[in-house]
């Protein structure tokens, strides 16, 4: 246990559907992120917040939305993905997003797209 | 995005034998270099937090040594355990960006 949830660890969507990730750490971070790890690519940042503020997003296609409430929630809304969408979507967190900060890994959510 | 570089993608390396793979970064605006062990099913774990060039950071069977100036690093793992079967990135840190950029992975396979 690293101390950060994911949930759902499965999700099965088709392509008109909308669903969220959700992320909670229960670590006092005030940092968190969205990675996903598609087959045969490295892990990739999407979405970084820092004290509930966004301040990256990796470029990422506007059917992916973050939402960050509080410092220990993170939700990711999906709606109108696309099968190539089909990855496993990672939740990290540290004390701050940047300085030497250790990150820490949720178990990730494992999306297929129809 | 910072262009990380680890060989070799894959290895497969006999309980007991010591083995060493590489990462290799940009050593401009270089800052940090994390090293991760993911293990199937789990979630990456973090090993090491490296910065000085020069720097040797060591937990148990497993060491890592940077340079900065060149622009990499090398884990090595010595007596491999088949607990050590899993796939080990790297992720410096600059560039002026928040978050990590992690490279592709060496999966390691230790065999009996």
């Amino acid at each position: 246990e690293t101390g950060v949830t994911q949930t759902p660890r499965h999700l099965v969507m088709g392509m008109t559907n909308k669903k969220s990730l959700k992320c909670e750490q229960h670590l006092g971070h005030n940092a968190m992120y969205w990675y996903k790890q598609s087959a045969k690519k490295p892990l990739e940042l999407m979405f970084v917040y820092n004290f509930k503020e966004q301040t990256e997003n990796n470029s990422v296609p506007s059917r992916f939305s973050p939402e960050c409430p509080n410092s220990s929630h993170l939700f990711l809304h999906l709606h109108t993905l696309q099968p190539e969408d089909s990855a496993l979507y990672l939740c990290a967190s540290s004390q701050e997003s940047r300085g030497l900060n250790t990150q820490y890994f949720g178990p990730g959510t494992r999306l297929t797209v129809l | 995005i910072l262009n990380v570089e680890q060989s070799p993608q894959s290895l497969h390396v006999q309980e007991g034998d010591s083995t060493n793979f590489t990462c290799s970064f940009p050593s401009s605006n270089f800052y940090a270099l994390h090293w991760y062990r993911w293990e199937t099913a789990k979630s990456p774990e973090a090993l090491f937090v490296m910065t000085l060039n020069g720097d040797e950071k060591k937990k148990g069977r497993i060491s890592a040594t940077l340079n900065t100036k060149e622009g990499y690093s090398y884990l090595y793992i010595k007596g491999s355990q088949p607990e050590d079967s899993a796939t080990y990135l790297c992720a410096p840190e600059g560039g002026g960006a928040d978050g990590l950029t992690f490279g592709k992975g060496t999966h390691l396979i230790i065999q009996p």
